[in-house]
């Protein structure tokens, strides 16, 4: 059974400081999915790293993945109000060539204080 | 505009009454996922199709029956058998020759 842990699961910082978010999974994976969510929102898409090595960033955003160790990061930098949400990550189910759904991680609720 | 509608954007229900959930795709997707989430927690995968007239239950599929007749609808039905129903229901799509999945507005369902 695949399982998605994600650390932490609540984290209150600061704005203009810098910090990680952790996603590790059990099982093989090429593909790693990062979501945000806003109270009472649906899931709004970030970063899809689609194999071992790869980078992304968007803004003060930045998701890493690395396949050997099953484990992805977001760091966040300089983080600023607007990026308060909860942060997921997931990743495809093994079988099926990835069309058979995600499994999630339990999210990381993230708020940013002035 | 393209993109995924799910309705009602809120339902609230007597228990022991079945219930059907929308969800439709104007994005010629071919799969089509039922997710559901309580609060605090992530997404659970309820059901998926990857093709019209056919659909795979996921990992908590008991109390739930889907069907899916055209490629752009996906409706999911919540039966009297669903122990606990009272949740945010998500519905999601992609094609399956890319690998982002795009998700819907959600249902948010109330059983009293």
């Amino acid at each position: 059974e695949l399982k998605v842990e994600q650390n932490p699961l609540f984290l209150s910082m600061q704005e203009g400081k810098n910090y990680t978010i952790y996603c590790n999974y059990s099982t093989t994976s090429d593909r790693l999915y990062w979501y945000r969510q806003d109270p009472g929102k649906s899931l709004e898409s970030l970063f899809v790293l689609l194999s071992n090595g790869a980078v992304k960033q968007e803004g003060r955003l930045m998701a890493s993945l690395d396949t050997k160790a099953r484990l992805s990061t977001l760091h966040i930098t300089a983080a600023v109000h607007d990026l308060s949400a909860t942060y997921f990550c997931a990743v495809d189910n093994p079988s099926g060539g990835g069309a058979d759904g995600l499994t999630f991680g339990k999210g990381t609720h993230l708020i940013i204080q002035p | 505009d393209g993109g995924i509608t799910q309705s009602p954007k809120y339902l609230f229900r007597k228990e022991g009454q079945n219930v059907t959930l929308s969800c439709e795709q104007n994005l010629n997707h071919d799969a089509m996922y039922w997710y559901r989430q309580d609060p605090g927690q992530g997404l659970r995968l309820i059901y998926y199709s990857q093709i019209v007239n056919d659909f795979q239950k996921g990992d908590i599929a008991e109390g739930y029956s889907v069907s899916r007749e055209k490629k752009e609808s996906f409706p999911l039905t919540v039966t009297s058998a669903q122990k606990n129903p009272t949740a945010f229901y998500l519905c999601a799509s992609r094609n399956l020759d890319s690998y982002e999945q795009y998700f819907g507005p959600g249902t948010r369902l109330t059983v009293t």
